[in-house]
C-alpha cells in the first residue's frame, strides 16, 4: 500500500537523551513536513523539506533538527535542547516538484504519529 | 502570517442531523484548501481539497466550499452518523513557502 509510514508508535526519552522518529512515504512526494501536536494547542509546524538535500525551519525549531537524504526520508531528531519534548508528532507530505511549483495544488496526506513522552 | 480560525470549537448534535464546520482564514493568497478529520490518538486523514479557482467539492455526505475573497470555508456533512464523531481540521494551503497552516480544530460529537 502507498502512504507514511512513522515509527515507532510510542516513544521514551530519558532526560538528556536525543531521540530521532522516523517517517518514510513510498508517494513519490517532493515535500515532507513535521508537526507538533499538543492539546489545545492545534498543529504546529516545525520542520519541512520540499526536496531532497534541502529544508526549512517552520515556527517551533528550537530543540529539533532533521535530514533529508532520500526523497523518501525525513526522519526527526529530539535533542536534549528541546525543554519540553512530550507531544503527539506527525508527519506529512505532498507532491509535485519544487522546480516546476506543482507542489501547492496538491493533497496533504499524514502518518499515523509518534508519541514521545519524556520519563 | 496566516492565522485560521474554527468555529464552533465543538459541537455535540444527534444522529441524523445535518451540520456546518466553519473555517475563516487571515491571509487569502491561498493556492488550496483542504479539510481532514482526526480520531483520538491517530494521524490526520484527507476528506476533501479545493482549489483556489473551486468553489465547492463533494465526496458522499461531505460537502466542502471556499470563499477565497472572503477568506472562509465550510465543510456541510449531510445526516451525520456516529462515526462521524471526530476533531474536523482545515488548512490553507499557501504559496511561496508552500506551508500548510492549521486551525485548532472542531471536535464532532454524533450521538446515537
Amino acid at each position: 500500500d502507498g502512504g507514511i509510514t512513522q515509527s515507532p508508535k510510542y516513544l521514551f526519552r530519558k532526560e538528556g537523551q536525543n531521540v530521532t522518529l522516523s517517517c518514510e512515504q513510498n508517494l513519490n512526494h517532493d515535500a515532507m513536513y513535521w508537526y507538533r501536536q499538543d492539546p489545545g494547542q492545534g498543529l504546529r509546524l516545525i520542520y519541512y523539506s520540499q526536496i531532497v538535500n534541502d529544508f526549512q525551519k517552520g515556527d517551533i525549531a528550537e530543540g529539533y533538527s532533521v535530514s533529508r537524504e532520500k526523497k523518501e526520508s525525513f526522519p526527526l531528531t529530539v535533542t536534549s535542547a528541546q525543554k519540553n519534548p512530550t507531544a503527539f508528532y506527525l508527519c506529512a507530505s505532498r507532491g509535485g516538484s519544487r522546480a516546476t511549483l506543482k507542489t501547492r495544488n496538491t493533497e496533504a496526506f499524514f502518518g499515523q504519529g509518534t508519541r514521545l513522552t519524556v520519563v | 502570517k496566516q492565522e485560521v480560525t474554527q468555529i464552533p470549537a465543538a459541537l455535540s448534535v444527534p444522529e441524523g442531523e445535518n451540520l456546518v464546520l466553519n473555517c475563516s482564514f487571515t491571509d487569502s493568497a491561498i493556492y488550496n484548501l483542504q479539510w481532514f478529520r482526526q480520531d483520538p490518538g491517530k494521524g490526520l486523514t484527507s476528506l476533501l481539497l479545493i482549489q483556489s479557482s473551486q468553489r465547492e467539492q463533494t465526496s458522499g455526505r461531505l460537502n466542502a466550499s471556499l470563499d477565497k475573497s472572503s477568506g472562509r470555508s465550510t465543510l456541510y456533512i449531510a445526516a451525520s452518523q456516529p462515526g462521524d464523531s471526530a476533531t474536523y481540521l482545515c488548512a490553507p494551503g499557501q504559496g511561496g513557502s508552500e506551508k500548510l497552516v492549521f486551525g485548532k480544530g472542531t471536535k464532532l460529537t454524533v450521538n446515537p
